[in-house]
């Protein structure tokens, strides 16, 4: 079946760096986009940016501008978030989603979520 | 960036209930709305895309209407697994942007 596995929970300093992976199965990879979202505890859900996996071409929120870079593995079928520079209010669980079309970007399919936690 | 808010932002309701929840964009979107079931430490699920098309395999009590700036997601008849937290969001231009949530309890 269509599913995104991501990695496990994450603890962090200030001032770290994160990488999260979303591993992808049951569809073609390179057929469609991979978006990050982010939801920190009791806030409504942020989109942080999107990868066009065909290309590697990427669109960020201009709010994480300069401190997240997303990747993609076509040859492991995983998309891959980093975020720098982290901050306590960056702790919250980051998913990883697929949109069903890249145009009108709903997403069908999402990860189960990774737990970060900025703490020092 | 487009503002989405969502009303109301708790709503208290019955098994068998009619729920209407609204969402309301800062400019018009065209109909380029999606809407989310979320339960407690899950990831969010697709209801509705483009304001009012239903996802695969998503109960038929579940629709969705509007298009320009404003949008309701209807419950005709609330079963108990609709008890959760139901989020609008807008797909018309970048960055995307998610309303507030709506949490539907029990009565």
């Amino acid at each position: 079946q269509v599913q995104l596995v991501q990695s496990g929970a994450e603890v962090k300093k200030p001032g770290a760096s994160v990488k999260v992976s979303c591993k992808a199965s049951g569809y073609t990879f390179t057929s469609y986009a991979m978006h990050w979202v982010r939801q920190a505890p009791g806030q409504r859900l942020e989109w942080m940016g999107w990868i066009n996996v065909g290309n590697g071409n990427t669109i960020y929120s201009q709010k994480f501008q300069g401190r997240v870079t997303i990747t993609r593995d076509t040859s492991a079928s995983t998309a891959y978030m980093e975020l720098s520079s982290l901050r306590s209010e960056d702790t919250a669980v980051y998913y990883c989603a697929r949109p069903y079309n890249t145009w009108e970007p709903a997403f069908d399919i999402w990860g189960q979520g990774t737990m970060v936690t900025v703490s020092s | 960036d487009i503002q989405m808010t969502q009303s109301p932002s708790t709503l208290s309701a019955s098994v068998g209930d009619r729920v209407t929840i609204t969402c309301r964009a800062s400019q018009s979107i065209s109909s380029c709305l999606a809407w989310y079931q979320q339960k407690p430490g899950k990831a969010p699920k697709l209801l509705i895309y483009k304001a009012s098309s239903l996802q695969s395999g998503v109960p038929s009590r579940f629709s969705g209407s509007g298009s320009g700036a404003e949008f309701t997601l209807t419950i005709s008849s609330l079963q108990p697994d609709d008890f959760a937290t139901y989020h609008c969001q807008q797909c018309n231009s970048y960055p995307l942007t998610f309303g507030g949530g709506t949490k539907v309890e029990i009565k």
